[in-house]
């Protein structure tokens, strides 16, 4: 099946940094999507990306699916942006069900 | 409720019992997904709904898991003879069709003693 491999699996950030993660599968996707678990435990979907950028305030992501890879931008984050975040991709075919990355732990210190 | 809601929020079980955990889904969202979390695991698929149908049933992972949906709303998931390797917490999510954005609810957390 399907790969999604997350990086960096750790990240300690100072308030104020910015930082990029990354996320990289192995076949071709209908879509993919990016996902903050806070530490609540609650899912929150950032961006749905099959492909090209979008941006929602200090957050950005850009697709390239022919290059099948994902790049999360956080800019000046904020102690509220610790959590994990998840890079989630829905393989070909008409499920729509998301093969998950292990995520990337955030933490930003004030 | 404007989001996915699941009940209960917490199940303590012992094990060999039943359980049913519950999820209703964002109003008009005709797909529904359930997902589990854990420790060693991360984040796994078990069943996808369209309507009231389940065409991919495939992250099942044994014949003691069983999932309806009913109306094409809300879905149950049942776990019989409840084994500890079933703790985890059991998260839905719903879309508006099958390729939109998935929104989870806050999951249920299953502990099996």
């Amino acid at each position: 099946g399907i790969q999604v491999e997350q990086s960096p699996p750790d990240l300690i950030l100072q308030e104020g940094a910015n930082s990029t993660l990354r996320c990289n599968f192995s076949d071709s996707v209908n879509n993919l999507q990016w996902f903050h678990q806070n530490p609540w435990g609650q899912l929150i979907n950032l961006f749905y990306i099959p492909s090209g950028t979008k941006q929602n305030g200090r957050l950005s992501a850009t697709t390239v699916a022919t290059e099948r890879y994902s790049l999360l931008y956080i800019s000046s984050s904020q102690t509220t942006d610790s959590g994990v975040y998840f890079c989630a991709v829905a393989p070909s075919g008409n499920t729509g069900k998301l093969i998950f990355g292990q995520g990337t732990t955030l933490q930003v210190k004030p | 409720g404007a989001g996915v809601s699941q009940s209960p929020s917490n199940k303590v079980t012992e094990k060999g019992k039943d359980v049913e955990l519950r999820c209703d889904p964002i109003s008009g969202h005709t797909a529904l997904y359930w997902y589990r979390q854990s420790l060693g695991q991360g984040l796994e698929f078990l069943i996808y709904f369209q309507g009231n149908s389940a065409p991919d049933k495939s992250g099942l992972p044994s014949d003691r898991f069983s999932a309806e949906r009913t109306g094409g709303s809300v879905s149950t998931l049942t776990i019989q003879r409840t084994q500890q390797e079933d703790s985890a917490v059991y998260l839905c999510a719903s879309s508006l069709n099958w390729d939109y954005e998935q929104f989870f609810g806050p999951g249920t957390r299953l502990t099996v003693l």
